[in-house]
């Protein structure tokens, strides 16, 4: 079964900080990997996703994100935090395509502080 | 990007009573929608699968005679919550898709309070 792990509930950085919230992962092939931003009582936002290829996937408002797929992990980072990246975000996975159920991780809150 | 509408945003309803909620794609036929579950500070759970022109494919665990799915048309999924108790109070998200390799796109959720 796939799963999605994430290790951390909140994340605290200082505003103008690189970021970090880590995502490990669990499939039986080749996954497709998400993220995803949540702000209060809203929907969620799609941040970025691997498919293949590069390792280093860019995304929406200056994230990246690192595939390792040795250590089955897909690092949300981001090099200068902003006071207005503090939100919810979720790492998920889907085994077939874009289009396929979803699984999502805990979620971790960020809180990038002035 | 595509846009999914959900309505309504906020529900309150008296126990025992149905609440439907509906998922709308806004300029894409969505083939395929996913209806999600999140309870406060958890992560999103799915519920069910629903393809246009036939039966929703539910979760393991999920009541299909609680949560009635319906997926009539390619634009538009309703998600019918029947004889809601206070412990279906959550708040529900739908995606939709329009094929295999393409995004999938999250509706704003629906807040359901069930007093």
């Amino acid at each position: 079964a796939q799963s999605v792990a994430q290790p951390e509930d909140q994340v605290n950085v200082a505003e103008g900080n690189p970021l970090t919230v880590k995502c490990t992962y669990s499939v039986s092939g080749n996954p497709y990997l998400f993220w995803y931003v949540q702000y209060p009582n809203r929907g969620l936002q799609f941040l970025l996703k691997y498919i293949t290829g590069d390792n280093l996937v860019k995304g929406s408002y200056g994230f990246e994100a690192e595939f390792n797929k040795s250590q089955t992990s897909f690092h949300l980072k981001k090099p200068s935090a902003l006071v207005s990246d503090s939100a919810l975000y979720f790492c998920a996975v889907s085994l077939y395509s874009s289009a396929s159920k979803i699984i999502f991780g805990s979620g971790t809150r960020l809180s990038i502080r002035p | 990007g595509a846009v999914v509408s959900q309505h309504p945003s906020r529900v309150i309803c008296k126990s025992g009573t149905s609440v439907k909620i509906e998922c709308r794609s806004l300029d894409f036929q969505a083939t395929t929608m996913f209806w999600y579950r999140q309870f406060p500070k958890k992560s999103l759970m799915l519920m069910a699968t629903s393809n246009e022109g036939s039966k929703a494919t539910y979760e393991q665990g999920v009541e299909k005679d609680k949560f009635l799915i319906n997926h009539a048309s390619l634009t538009l999924s309703t998600l019918t919550v029947t004889s809601a108790h206070p412990e279906d109070s959550s708040f529900y998200i739908c995606s939709a898709t329009s094929g295999r390799d393409n995004e999938q796109f999250f509706g704003p959720g629906t807040r359901l309070t069930v007093l």
